[in-house]
């Protein structure tokens, strides 16, 4: 199986901050890779695809960048509503993988 | 637009088959465009998925878990289903069952059900 691991696991940021948030697979995936945000008692919500393609609906603040092993996800100006964990998935391989999650919390 | 409807007993047995059932709304389960698809996530930890269907049958499963799993459709009933045999506490998750689209991404979720495992 192909491993994902994001770092770090947890990010404390305030409205209006510059927050990254990086995920590495342990092969190299391409772009294969996606983003979702989660919120408490939700289902997760799908941000980003192909490592950079904005998902229809998702505001531009949120970012997606990298190939082959290293990703990351950039919030340009965090929001309140944004206060969430985001978890990284790779689509390279028929068994996909999430990586382990980041909570974004309020500073 | 397609939903996604989770259902089932929220409580198995250790060593009991814990079944689930997801139906589709506003959408057919053979159109052929999807593959549907379950995940899990326990109390406070990370997402696991867990396998998914074509409407024609064929199944792909996540390696740790596929002895254990089988996945399956009801294209008449619009509906697929997760059986997940010999459960253990480990298994009590948050069972979601959702869209995994051409590109091999989630596109859309159910809301999620809660099923504990427990004596």
């Amino acid at each position: 199986d192909i491993q994902m691991t994001q770092s770090p696991s947890s990010v404390s940021a305030s409205v209006g901050d510059r927050v990254t948030i990086t995920c590495r697979a342990s092969q190299g995936i391409s772009s294969w890779l996606a983003w979702y945000q989660q919120k408490p008692g939700k289902a997760p919500k799908l941000l980003i695809y192909a490592a950079s393609s904005l998902q229809s609906g998702v505001p531009s603040r949120f970012s997606g960048s990298g190939s082959g092993t290293d990703f990351t996800l950039t919030i340009s100006s965090l929001q309140p509503e944004d206060f969430a964990t985001y978890y990284c998935q790779q689509a390279n391989s028929f068994a996909l993988t999430f990586g382990g999650g980041t909570k974004v919390e309020i500073k | 637009q397609v939903q996604l409807q989770e259902s089932g007993p929220g409580l198995v047995k250790p060593s009991q088959t814990l079944s689930l059932t997801c139906t589709v709304s506003g959408g057919s389960i053979s159109s052929g465009d999807y593959y549907w698809s379950w995940i899990r996530q326990p109390p406070g930890k990370g997402l696991e998925w867990i396998g998914y269907i074509y409407y024609s049958g064929s199944t792909y499963y996540n390696p740790s878990l596929k002895s254990r799993v089988t996945i399956s459709v009801d294209t008449s009933k619009n509906q697929f289903s997760l059986k997940l045999s010999s459960v253990t506490a480990a298994d009590t998750a948050v069972y979601y069952c959702a869209i995994l689209g051409g590109n091999w991404y989630f596109d859309l979720w159910g809301r999620g059900t809660l099923v504990t495992v427990s004596s």
